[in-house]
């Protein structure tokens, strides 16, 4: 079955500096999510991607933020200087071409920790 | 912005006894997802729910769609350890994707 796939699994990076999380989504889908999950807390969206632009960001997806779909298979968060506080779990997920499929299929996370 | 409210937060049962979370949106919904995560996993799919007053079920779980969209709930029957994991409503807003509620943790005592 296929499946989102993200890398690294962990992320240990120092305050201020730049990190880039990977994900894969499923191969026929269209539509590519971020959510981002502090220890023990709720699933918080970021940010959703169709058609090689953003069609939603939250409060918490800032100038801090971006992503980008660099090829046909990768999708990238790139976080900017990070901060302590953007230590958590980031999810990636994917949806599939049809409109109807609310269905979200998520990766593995990638857990970031900043010190 | 768009929020969903889930309750309880955390929930303790016996084994074999049922158990219930509530998502609640002031309002009405396009449609509201379930999903489930096991401690060090990820979020998984379970159910979608999009017409008023739906009702699915999935073996021993039961889940509702208020007749106004405005609200969900989870039931779980007869829990069994298994069943271990934090449950998570997902709930889409005309115009707006998914955002999710706090999730109702829940722990299963053999």
């Amino acid at each position: 079955e296929p499946e989102v796939t993200q890398t690294p699994s962990h992320q240990v990076t120092q305050m201020g500096q730049e990190v880039i999380l990977r994900c894969v989504p499923i191969s026929n889908h269209l539509y590519f999510y971020w959510y981002r999950q502090i220890l023990g807390q709720k699933v918080e969206f970021l940010v959703s991607f169709y058609n090689n632009e953003i069609s939603e960001k939250s409060e918490i997806f800032d100038d801090q933020f971006s992503v980008e779909r660099p090829d046909g298979s990768n999708f990238t968060l790139k976080i900017r200087s990070t901060k302590l506080e953007d230590s958590a779990m980031y999810f990636c997920a994917s949806k599939p071409r049809s409109l109807s499929t609310y269905e979200q299929y998520f990766g593995p996370g990638t857990r970031l920790t900043v010190t | 912005g768009q929020q969903v409210m889930q309750i309880p937060q955390y929930q303790h049962v016996q084994e074999g006894e049922d158990f219930t979370t509530y998502c609640n949106s002031s309002t009405t919904l396009s449609n509201i997802q379930w999903y489930k995560q096991r401690p060090g996993g990820h979020p998984v799919f379970l159910i979608q729910l999009v017409k008023s007053g739906e009702v699915k079920k999935q073996k021993r779980l039961t889940f509702q769609f208020g007749e106004a969209k405005k609200n969900s709930s989870l039931h779980i029957t007869a829990t069994q350890t298994t069943d271990v994991g934090t449950y998570f409503c997902a709930a889409s807003f005309p115009g707006y994707d998914m955002r999710f509620g706090a999730g109702t943790r829940l722990t299963v005592k053999p």
